[in-house]
């Protein structure tokens, strides 16, 4: 079955510093992965995804993603956070009509 | 700027009183899907629609009912709303159902039932 799995359900930074949010998959066949975010009261925007080719994407503000076959991860890096990057983070993979979501993580960047 | 649109944002609706949440997409894609998503949790599929195909899924309560009236207009219809029904329903649209294909969300609309 395709999954994808969040094994922090919080994460805290520091401002100005490097933030990583995690994500691991379970996929039969290729991959087909994506990330977003999700603000107070709002729905879900989407970040990047990986389909094929390179191993880092890039995505909207700032943030990017390595994907990782041997490790089977899939982890959102940003090399220097913002405040206003507080959020929930959800991992998704596609699978048939579905997007399988991880149970999210929360980002808190502090000043 | 084309994009997910749903009304209304917040709705208060009492134990068993129908209720309709819309959605309208400008993006012209083929796919509409409706989500529950409850305290900041992984959204719940409820069904989609791939043009007028309407695909139920397994778990979705009867109680759940969608019309799609035409390509850019999405209805959700909740006929007997009970207080475990209260959450956040997201409206997404997708270009088509292939696994390449991400999905564009809506702001959402949050449903309290007293």
């Amino acid at each position: 079955a395709q999954s994808v799995a969040q094994p922090e359900d919080q994460v805290n930074v520091a401002e100005g510093n490097p933030l990583t949010v995690k994500c691991t998959y379970s996929v039969s066949g290729n991959p087909y992965l994506f990330w977003y975010v999700q603000y107070p009261n709002r729905g879900l925007q989407f970040l990047l995804k990986y389909i094929t080719g390179d191993n880092l994407v890039k995505g909207s503000y700032g943030f990017e993603a390595e994907f990782n076959k041997s490790q089977t991860s899939f982890h959102l890096k940003k090399p220097s956070a913002l405040v206003s990057d507080s959020a929930l983070y959800f991992c998704a993979v596609r699978f048939d009509n579905d997007m399988r979501f991880g149970a999210g993580t929360r980002l808190t960047v502090k000043p | 700027d084309a994009m997910v649109i749903q009304n209304p944002r917040y709705q208060v609706t009492q134990f068993g009183k129908p209720v309709t949440l819309s959605c309208s997409q400008t993006l012209n894609h083929n796919v509409m899907y409706w989500y529950q998503q409850k305290s900041s949790q992984a959204p719940k599929l409820l069904f989609h629609y791939y043009d007028k195909d309407f695909n139920n899924e397994a778990d979705t309560p009867d109680n759940f009912q969608s019309r799609r009236p035409n390509t850019s207009f999405c209805f959700l219809d909740i006929r007997s709303p009970g207080l475990g029904d209260a959450a956040m329903y997201l409206c997404a649209t997708s270009r088509a159902t292939t696994e390449t294909y991400e999905q564009y969300f809506g702001p959402g609309t949050r449903l309290t039932v007293t």
